[in-house]
């Protein structure tokens, strides 16, 4: 039970290109999420999957783009890389219960650097 | 909008020592609170989920414990030791929603 992976672990990008950053899990979660992690602005979502084929906005979309691939898969794209883009980024995941028992598992990160 | 504070900032005592790390929010409609560690480089490991309607939660040396209505939560640990050096963070998840809102975090070293 590998839980959630993100691949790469490391990238460096020239601003204007674009990548996209991989996240599986192999928990049968429903709910799959990423988030940055910047200094003194802690972890802060960009976008959130509630389910197989629905995808939401978190605080700090702009820039991004995902992909529900499947119930396992949940990518995030960056289409046009800017500096301000230089984070590490976290995919978590979740069984998605409406109460309040639903905890995140989350993957090792991927660290970004956009020069 | 939810805001979450986690004081202080970074914490060092030595080992042996029972600590105390705080966490505040502002708004208390939450589903629950849960606790992170997070250790260099790495990601985050989920310590303890504390639901709304819950007061504390206790894993091996850990107790968290909850008041929703004066926004608090604490992590206690006890008889801290060099390998509870790490990263830890709280996450509120708010009502009616998926995301969870985080802290900044508290840095705690324990010294030999």
């Amino acid at each position: 039970n590998a839980g959630v992976t993100q691949t790469p672990k490391f990238q460096v990008l020239k601003t204007g290109q674009s990548m996209t950053l991989q996240c599986a899990q192999d928990m049968n979660h429903n709910s799959m999420y990423w988030y940055r992690q910047d200094p003194g602005m802690g972890l802060r979502l960009i976008y959130y999957s509630a389910s197989e084929g629905t995808t939401d906005k978190g605080e700090v979309p702009n820039g991004y783009n995902v992909s529900r691939l499947n119930k396992r898969e949940f990518s995030l794209r960056l289409e046009s890389a800017a500096p301000s883009q230089t984070s590490v980024y976290f995919c978590a995941s979740s069984k998605g219960l409406a109460g309040g028992t639903d905890t995140q598992y989350f993957g090792p990160g991927t660290r970004l650097t956009v020069l | 909008k939810q805001e979450v504070t986690q004081i202080p900032a970074a914490l060092s005592v030595p080992e042996g020592e029972n600590l105390v790390l705080n966490c505040s929010f502002t708004d208390s409609a939450i589903y629950n609170l849960q606790w992170f560690r997070q250790d260099p480089g790495k990601g985050l490991t989920s310590l303890l989920l504390i639901q709304s309607s819950q007061r504390e939660q206790t894993s091996g040396r850990l107790n968290a414990s909850l008041d929703k209505s004066s926004g608090r939560s604490t992590l206690y640990i006890a008889a801290s030791q060099p390998g509870d050096s790490a990263t830890y963070l709280c996450a509120v998840r708010i009502q009616g929603a998926q995301k969870l809102v985080f802290g900044q975090g508290t840095r705690l070293t324990i010294n030999p």
